[in-house]
This record gives C-alpha cells, sequence and structure tokens, in this order.
C-alpha cells in the first residue's frame, strides 16, 4: 500500500481566488491521479499527473483552471484557479501501487463563498 | 465505453442483517474491480478487489466475487454491523488504469 498525505485538509476561500492542494506520497509511485467528489457524488477523475511532463486531463477539465504540477515521483500540487462557489468539493490525490490498486489521499474539502 | 451501474441506494438494514449490494460492469478486456468504502468524514479506502474472473475478494467480512459470465461484482456481508454504515463504491480499472467509478451506494444499519 501506500501513506498519502493532503495539504490543507480543508479550506474556506473568497471567490476568484485560487488553492494550491499538495498531495505527497511515501513511495516512489508512477501513476498519480486527481478526483474531485461533488457533496453526495461520486469521483470524478480531473487529470492524471505526469512526472516530467504535463498532466492529461479529462474532458471538461482544463489546465488554465486546474493547473498540475508533478516534479517527482513522490509529490504533486493541484491548483483550482478562479474559484466559484461550484467548485465547492472535495479534491482526492490517487496513486497506483502494485496490481492497478488504487490507494487514495484523505482529500481536501474546498468551501467557495 | 467502460461503466459500472451500482444499485441504488439509500439501503437501510438492522444489525446482524444480510447485505447485498449489487454492482455489474460493461468493458472491453479484462478489468480488475473494486469495492472501495467511504465512512461518515473520511476518506476512500480500499475494501476488496479481484483481478480476474472467480476470484473472490474479502476483507472485514465482506466478500464480492468477479463474475465474468453475468459481468458482476456483487458485495456481500452475512452480518452488517452499525460500523458497516458508509458509502460503497464499485469500481473497475480500465487499460490505462484509470478508474470508472459507480455512483455509490449509502448504506445505514441501524441497532
Amino acid at each position: 500500500s501506500a501513506v498519502i498525505s493532503q495539504k490543507p485538509s480543508r479550506d474556506i476561500c473568497q471567490r476568484g481566488t485560487s488553492l494550491t492542494i499538495q498531495c505527497q506520497v511515501d513511495s516512489q509511485v508512477t501513476m498519480m491521479f486527481w478526483y474531485r467528489q461533488q457533496p453526495g457524488q461520486s469521483l470524478t477523475l480531473i487529470a492524471t499527473a505526469n512526472q516530467g511532463s504535463e498532466a492529461t486531463y479529462e474532458s471538461g477539465f482544463v489546465i488554465d483552471k486546474f493547473p498540475i504540477s508533478r516534479p517527482n515521483l513522490t509529490f504533486s500540487t493541484l491548483t483550482v484557479s478562479n474559484m466559484s462557489p461550484e467548485d465547492s468539493s472535495i479534491y482526492l490525490c490517487s496513486v497506483v501501487v502494485a496490481e492497478e490498486t488504487q490507494y487514495f489521499g484523505p482529500g481536501t474539502r474546498l468551501l467557495v463563498l | 465505453g467502460d461503466s459500472v451501474t451500482q444499485m441504488e441506494g439509500p439501503v437501510t438494514l438492522s444489525e446482524e442483517a444480510f447485505l447485498t449490494i449489487n454492482c455489474t460492469y460493461t468493458a472491453t478486456g479484462y478489468p480488475s474491480l473494486f469495492w472501495y468504502v467511504q465512512y461518515p468524514g473520511e476518506g476512500l479506502q480500499l475494501l476488496l478487489k479481484a483481478t480476474k474472473a472467480d476470484d473472490k475478494g474479502s476483507n472485514k467480512g465482506f466478500e464480492a466475487t468477479y463474475r465474468k459470465e453475468t459481468t458482476s461484482f456483487h458485495l456481500e456481508k452475512g452480518s452488517v454491523q452499525v460500523s458497516d454504515s458508509a458509502v460503497y463504491f464499485c469500481a473497475l480499472s480500465d487499460n490505462n488504469r484509470k478508474l470508472i467509478w459507480g455512483l455509490g451506494t449509502s448504506l445505514a444499519v441501524n441497532p
């Protein structure tokens, strides 16, 4: 398995501002993902964070809104830019370890006012 | 494309009742199948998994068998406890290791 930490655990932000979420893993992993989980709903994949290259975004998500960095195999950041109340959600990072199993961080709870 | 269909909730049971949460999938190829659980106010935890047909995943009294013939991966537990109250998500891993998720099933177990 993997131990994953995220910072911050929660935040309340004003609309129009940006928040950067950090994801730290206790071991080197090749594949890392960022998800969004809106209240009472399932998870939606935002992007695959690629080490050393640009992230791969899913349909409906763009780099200008959700820039991602992946400077090494243990760390990644997701920025939620120019926030609006619709961005209020839980943001989770996950990593793939053995046998295609994904492990998740504890999540960052974001409320945009 | 690949998809996961999960039994709608909420499901409400009494303690010690038998639990089944249905999950069926459509996929090209041979995906791995997972059940994740999210306890109130907590993050997602892997509950169990199966990587090939006829595999049975089990953990904490929960079981699910990968049925290729019926494209199903139903979650079962013989005797639920109040502490099992949570949201359960069925998921499959596609060829790119992305997870395709069901919508989640909320379970409430009453004492």
